[in-house]
């Protein structure tokens, strides 16, 4: 089975700086996507980035990007220049390739210092 | 195009009771999958509905069921309520099979008395 673990329950970063969120995961499928979803208090969930596993290239949104390492079955979160608004809970997310069934993680709680 | 709306938003029910969600997904979404989230058990998927068949299924009793209709909209229903089934539900609409994307709707807050 799928499993996705965020090892990191809290966060907090400085306002301008730069954070990373860890997330690691394990499947036996080739074919699969990561995912960053970022739930705020208002508890809408909002998809941050995607990580296609075929594609070698990491993804870029802005000021996100994420670092994934499919022999480690790692993909972390790299937030720059931090904003207030980005004060939320992260969940990192496993969808194989046949199904649109997600499996989370736990989420890691960010918080943005001014 | 408007985003994924469920309805209602907040809901309290008793025990034993029963209790059904609605889901609308973005207009030309085929996919539609629940999701069940606690601070205890995290976010969990419950089902996915794909032309009104239910395509996936997770790790949940037969109290739980759904449905979706030709228009896509799906339902979610809840029977012989249980104070464990208090928790935020989540609704996501995609176009269809294989997609790599999903959009979430803003839940709807369940509260079992």
């Amino acid at each position: 089975a799928q499993t996705v673990t965020q090892s990191q329950p809290e966060m907090s970063v400085q306002e301008a700086e730069t954070v990373t969120l860890s997330c690691t995961y394990d499947t036996s499928e080739s074919d699969y996507y990561l995912f960053w979803y970022k739930q705020p208090p208002s508890r809408q969930m909002i998809l941050v980035i995607r990580q296609e596993a075929y594609k070698q290239q990491n993804a870029t949104e802005n000021r996100f990007s994420v670092n994934f390492q499919k022999a480690a079955k790692s993909f972390s979160l790299k937030i720059s220049d931090s904003q207030l608004g980005d004060a939320a809970m992260y969940f990192c997310a496993y969808r194989g390739g046949a199904t649109n069934k997600l499996i989370f993680g736990t989420g890691t709680l960010l918080a943005v210092q001014p | 195009k408007a985003g994924v709306t469920q309805t209602p938003r907040y809901l309290i029910k008793t025990r034993g009771q029963q209790v059904t969600l609605s889901c609308s997904p973005i207009s030309g979404h085929r996919s539609v999958s629940w999701y069940q989230q606690t601070p205890g058990q995290g976010l969990q998927f419950l089902f996915e509905y794909f032309s009104e068949t239910q395509r996936n299924k997770g790790n949940f009793p037969g109290r739980f069921s759904g449905r979706q209709f030709s228009n896509s909209r799906s339902e979610m229903n809840v029977s012989t309520l249980e104070l464990g089934d208090s928790a935020l539900y989540l609704c996501a609409s995609s176009p269809g099979q294989k997609y790599n994307e999903q959009f979430f709707g803003p839940g709807t807050r369940l509260t079992v008395l």
